[in-house]
């Protein structure tokens, strides 16, 4: 399949262990941040979301935290499968009238056996 | 599968010239976002409709428009190709207007020469 082409950071992991992405994001605003997968070839896939009042949320071997106070937030995969190879992006999203999601720059995963 | 199809799948064309990206929302969903995903600027989002009507105009340039029609299809027409609309388009769909929850199509790779 086609692969995003973006310049990226890498993270390179083995398999079994425990993957931490992180993202920064600049708008106080913001009422969710919302993780994405996206394969080569694919379109972005939703992961997890986590709402600005929330510190941390978890998942199906995913968590999301969240720190307001310096604008940050990660996404871990715990026991890290080659099924995770992806490029992640985390999203911010206001709500309102315009439903714009605003992506980060994202993060390539790469998987080693 | 996200349920949102986007055809073409891929595009190569010249510049100057002129081309239409079509989408098919999810069943049941009346807004459309599409994005443009570029090798410098990751994922931008570019416009918004819902059931028929724009709603929200992000980073879109004026040689680029968009409609929605009655059926909730979406177009994306892109005018006076340059080398620089070489990117991924996607189109996204939601149930409502004011959602995060947005659903990616496979997107389509626009190639200017």
């Amino acid at each position: 399949g086609e692969s995003v082409g973006l310049h990226l950071p890498t993270l390179s992991v083995q398999e079994g262990d425990n993957s931490i992405i992180n993202c920064a994001y600049s708008n106080s605003a913001s009422d969710y941040f919302i993780w994405y997968k996206q394969e080569s070839g694919k379109g972005p896939q939703f992961i997890i979301d986590i709402r600005s009042n929330m510190d941390k949320r978890q998942g199906q071997r995913v968590t999301v935290l969240l720190n307001k106070t310096v604008k940050h937030l990660s996404l871990q995969i715990a026991a890290t499968q080659p099924g995770d190879s992806a490029v992640y992006f985390c999203a911010d999203f206001v709500t309102g009238t315009a439903s714009k999601l605003t992506f980060g720059t994202g993060t390539r995963l790469q998987v080693t056996l | 599968d996200s349920g949102v199809t986007q055809t073409p799948k891929h595009l190569i064309t010249a510049t100057g010239q002129r081309v239409t990206l079509r989408c098919s929302p999810r069943s049941g969903d009346l807004s459309v976002y599409w994005y443009q995903q570029s090798l410098d600027q990751g994922l931008q989002f570019l416009i918004q409709y819902y059931n028929g009507e724009e709603r929200a105009k992000g980073n879109i340039l004026e040689r680029f428009s968009a409609q929605q029609f009655p059926d909730l299809h979406s177009e994306l027409n892109l005018s006076s190709l340059e080398l620089g609309d070489s990117a991924l388009y996607f189109c996204a769909s939601s149930v409502d207007q004011t959602t995060y929850e947005q659903y990616f199509g496979p997107g389509t790779r626009l190639t200017v020469t």
